[in-house]
């Protein structure tokens, strides 16, 4: 299957700085990416969508301008959570779909653990 | 609105045991049905996936579902299963095929697997 990879697995950051988190397409192009967060034992909460070329669109309550995206390329979006406090903490997926002769299917990337500390 | 409900939090099976996980969707439209499996600190691996036909899919690792448009439910079954299926399983629902919408994920149940 298609492979989607975050970099990286995990960031230890201190409060108030900021914490890049990268999501790759490595062998297909992804116009749109899906940026997820899963607290601890919890479920996946979709953040934003990531739209290559244009602004990215963000679900109700989430805040564009702490969680910025830019999705410079077709094949990388970038997550970066500015002034991270602790309660940014958190299980970060990235997913791509991809489009085959057939269907679509979503890829989803190994995940980022954030700890602020 | 879209949602997924897993009514399980935490399941228990025996090795050897058959395993059937629950999960009922409210969905407006025809409903992509999707479910996952999560090792620990790990991303999401598809399983299997329901379009349209057959309401019965067979997915990778032995896994099966089957659509029940009438209850609503897309319940997840294996016959028999092993020490390694142990981990977090999430039931979603999306309005397209491969998530290209994003996607709606149920709270999951926590697989447990007893020796």
């Amino acid at each position: 299957g298609a492979v989607v990879s975050q970099h990286p697995s995990w960031v230890i950051c201190k409060s108030g700085t900021s914490v890049k988190i990268e999501c790759r397409s490595l062998d297909f192009q992804a116009t749109t990416m899906f940026w997820y967060r899963q607290f601890p034992k919890q479920s996946l909460m979709l953040m934003a969508t990531s739209n290559e070329g244009s602004k990215a669109t963000y679900e109700q309550g989430v805040e564009k301008d702490k969680f910025l995206i830019n999705h410079a390329s077709l094949t990388l979006s970038t997550l970066t959570v500015t002034s991270a406090h602790p309660e940014d903490s958190s299980f970060y997926i990235c997913s791509a779909p991809k489009t085959g002769r057939l269907n679509t299917e979503a890829f989803f990337g190994q995940g980022t653990r954030l700890t602020v500390v | 609105a879209q949602s997924v409900t897993q009514p399980d939090i935490h399941i228990t099976v025996s090795e050897g045991a058959s395993l059937e996980l629950r999960c009922n969707y409210s969905y407006g439209a025809t409903p992509y049905l999707f479910w996952y499996v999560q090792s620990p600190g790990q991303g999401l691996q598809l399983l299997l996936k329901y379009f349209s036909g057959d309401t019965l899919v067979q997915g990778i690792k032995g896994f099966e579902a089957e659509f029940k448009r009438s209850q609503s439910s897309f319940n997840l079954r294996k016959p028999s299963v092993h020490w390694s299926d142990a981990a977090e399983y999430f039931c979603a629902v999306g309005s397209s095929g491969g998530g290209a919408d994003g996607l709606t994920f149920g709270k999951g149940t926590h697989l447990i697997i007893q020796p």
